[in-house]
């Protein structure tokens, strides 16, 4: 079955770490995003790729990095500059970034502070 | 102003209640419409997508848009305990493939 896979599902970060969240989709999409949920604040944007070694910040990209090295990959590193990471982040992915292209989600990553 | 507005609620219904569910949008540039269903601890999944206004059904959902008031609605029928979770509407943001998204609404449907 095709889809989106995100690991881990639940993850610590001490202070001064950097954290790296997987993503990996094998529906041959060509456009990837990031997303970080918050209680009563809807999905905010993150980082997008429309295509492979590409990649444009979304809304909060502060404290975030991304690479798209691989079609199917798109990792976030949620670094140390993140103040305030606790949040649970998904990853989504549409055959082509167009607007008549809905986006299908990952399970998502629980990110919480030790 | 918020580009996609929704009531959090939670709102609360008997099993086999009609639901309505809302939302309201500022640009009336926006085009597409989604909803989509999240449970706990999961990702957000694509129930409903619309193109400008009218109706679509597909099974007990019936998403609704009315242009002319920017306003959009998901309606879904005999509502069962599995219903029960966020739906959050959705627009794309001109040009690109930049979602905005509601802040979701609570449904909870008791046996």
């Amino acid at each position: 079955d095709g889809g989106i896979t995100q690991s881990p599902k639940y993850l610590f970060r001490k202070e001064g770490q950097n954290v790296t969240l997987s993503c990996e989709q094998n529906l041959n999409h060509d456009a990837m995003y990031w997303y970080r949920q918050d209680p009563g604040q809807g999905l905010r944007l993150i980082y997008y790729s429309q295509i492979v070694n590409d990649f444009q910040k979304g809304d909060i990209a502060e404290g975030y990095s991304v690479s798209r090295e691989k079609k199917e990959s798109f990792p976030l590193t949620v670094t140390s500059a993140q103040k305030n990471p606790t949040a649970f982040y998904l990853c989504a992915s549409t055959r082509e970034d167009r607007v008549d292209q809905p986006q299908h989600f990952g399970d998502g990553t629980r990110l919480s502070i030790l | 102003q918020k580009e996609v507005e929704q009531d959090p609620g939670p709102l609360s219904v008997p099993e086999g209640a009609i639901v309505s569910l809302n939302c309201t949008y500022s640009n009336s540039a926006f085009q597409y419409f989604m909803w989509y269903r999240q449970y706990s601890r999961k990702g957000p999944e694509l129930l409903m997508y619309t193109y400008s206004s009218g109706n679509k059904e597909d099974g007990r959902f019936t998403a609704q848009v009315d242009k002319s008031s920017k306003y959009i609605s998901l309606f879904i029928r005999d509502s069962q305990p599995s219903d029960s979770a966020t739906y959050l509407c959705a627009t794309p943001n001109t040009g690109f493939q930049k979602l905005v998204f509601g802040t979701g609404t609570r449904l909870l449907v008791s046996p």
